[in-house]
Parts: C-alpha cells; sequence; structure tokens
C-alpha cells in the first residue's frame, strides 16, 4: 500500500490569505485526488490531480480558488486561496492506481485548516 | 450520477455486541467498485474493503464483514464482537474506476461502542 504523507498537518490562517498544502507519496502512482472534508461532514473530492497537465475539477469547484500542481509522478499541492471561515475544513490527499492487485485508494492524514 | 447513502447517522452498542453498518448505492455504470473506510476520532481514513461489481462473493477478515448484493444495490458492513476500539466513523464510497477514480462517499455512519 502506498504511504502518504502531507503538510503542513494542521494550520490556523487569517481571512484574505493563502495556503499550500503538500502531499508526498512514498512510490510513483497513476492518479492523485484531493478532497475536503467540512467539520463533521463527509468527504468531497475537490479535483483530479493530472501529472503534467491542468487538474480536473469537479462541480462547485475552481481554479482560481483551488489552484494544483502535480509536477510528478509522487507529489502534488493544492492551494486554497483567498481563504474565508467557509475554507475550514480537513483537506486530504489521496493516491490511486488501476490494477488487479493495487485497484484501491489509500488516503494522507489530511491537513486540519482553520480560518479566522 | 453516483450516490452512495448511508441512513444511519449514529449507532450505539454495548462491547462485545454485533453491529450492521448499511451502505445503499446508486449508479448506472455496469462496472463499479465499492468501498469501505474507518476514520477513527484521530482523523485519518483508513481503508478497509473494495469489491468490484463483477465479484458478489461475500468477504470476511476477522471481525469484520461484507454483504454485497447486487439485486439490492448494498454492501453492508458487519462488526462481529465489537471492541471499544471500533469506535469511529465509517464511510461507504462508490467509483467507477476502482482506485484511479474519485470516490463518491456516504455521509458516514458514527459508530459509538460503549464498554
Amino acid at each position: 500500500s502506498a504511504v502518504i504523507s502531507q503538510k503542513p498537518s494542521r494550520d490556523i490562517c487569517q481571512r484574505g490569505t493563502s495556503l499550500t498544502i503538500q502531499c508526498q507519496v512514498d512510490s510513483q502512482v497513476t492518479m492523485m485526488f484531493w478532497y475536503r472534508q467540512q467539520p463533521g461532514q463527509s468527504l468531497t473530492l475537490i479535483a483530479t490531480a493530472n501529472q503534467g497537465s491542468e487538474a480536473t475539477y469537479e462541480s462547485g469547484f475552481v481554479i482560481d480558488k483551488f489552484p494544483i500542481s502535480r509536477p510528478n509522478l509522487t507529489f502534488s499541492t493544492l492551494t486554497v486561496s483567498n481563504m474565508s471561515p467557509e475554507d475550514s475544513s480537513i483537506y486530504l490527499c489521496s493516491a490511486g492506481d488501476r490494477g488487479v492487485y493495487t485497484d484501491t485508494q489509500y488516503f494522507g492524514p489530511g491537513t486540519r485548516l482553520t480560518v479566522l | 450520477a453516483q450516490k452512495v447513502t448511508q441512513a444511519q447517522t449514529e449507532i450505539s452498542v454495548v462491547e462485545k455486541e454485533d453491529v450492521t453498518l448499511d451502505c445503499v448505492y446508486e449508479t448506472r455504470d455496469t462496472t463499479y467498485y465499492l468501498f469501505w473506510y474507518k476514520q477513527p476520532p484521530s482523523g485519518e481514513l483508513v481503508f478497509l474493503i473494495r469489491r468490484n461489481s463483477f465479484d458478489e462473493q461475500n468477504e470476511i477478515s476477522g471481525r469484520y464483514s461484507w454483504n454485497f448484493q447486487k439485486s439490492t444495490s448494498s454492501f453492508n458492513f458487519t462488526i462481529t464482537a465489537s471492541q471499544v476500539v471500533d469506535s469511529a466513523v465509517y464511510f461507504c464510497a462508490l467509483s467507477a474506476g476502482g482506485g484511479a477514480d474519485g470516490l463518491t462517499f456516504g455521509k458516514g455512519t458514527h459508530l459509538i461502542i460503549q464498554p
């Protein structure tokens, strides 16, 4: 199974600022994803981080607000831009692959963001 | 569109009782994948199981078992002889492309095991 780390683990930010979250996988993976988990809620897919091309965003999420980079097969960043208190959430990255024995998706520990 | 329904918001049982968490899904895909994850109070999401739509065999792993029934679009999860360490939020999820596709999650079931 893939081991995924995220930095920072948590942060408290001021309204109007931006935060970049890093996600590192210990092996090369085909797919990386970013999810948001609002307080007491389920996980919602923000976007698929595509290596070497623009991310694919889900309905309700836009690149200007959540720019994503994926420079290689083991690393991705998510930026939460111009933050407001409504952005207070846990942000999780995940890594997945397609294959007979590896066809699952593992998650990082999450970044707990509080916006004041 | 895909949808996952976990109707049980919260379940509370006494330790050693058996408990079943329900998951009902909707999809138009003929091939799809179902997942269960555990989220303990620490917040990390722990993978429990993945099941393909073409494999309806039930699975048992220790005290955990899963019942997949395509006829009722359900993928239920049973914990036998529950323990306090099983206390967590459990999520059922669905994707069209297995681990290589974004997951659609249910709202989760908060399981409380009382000593």
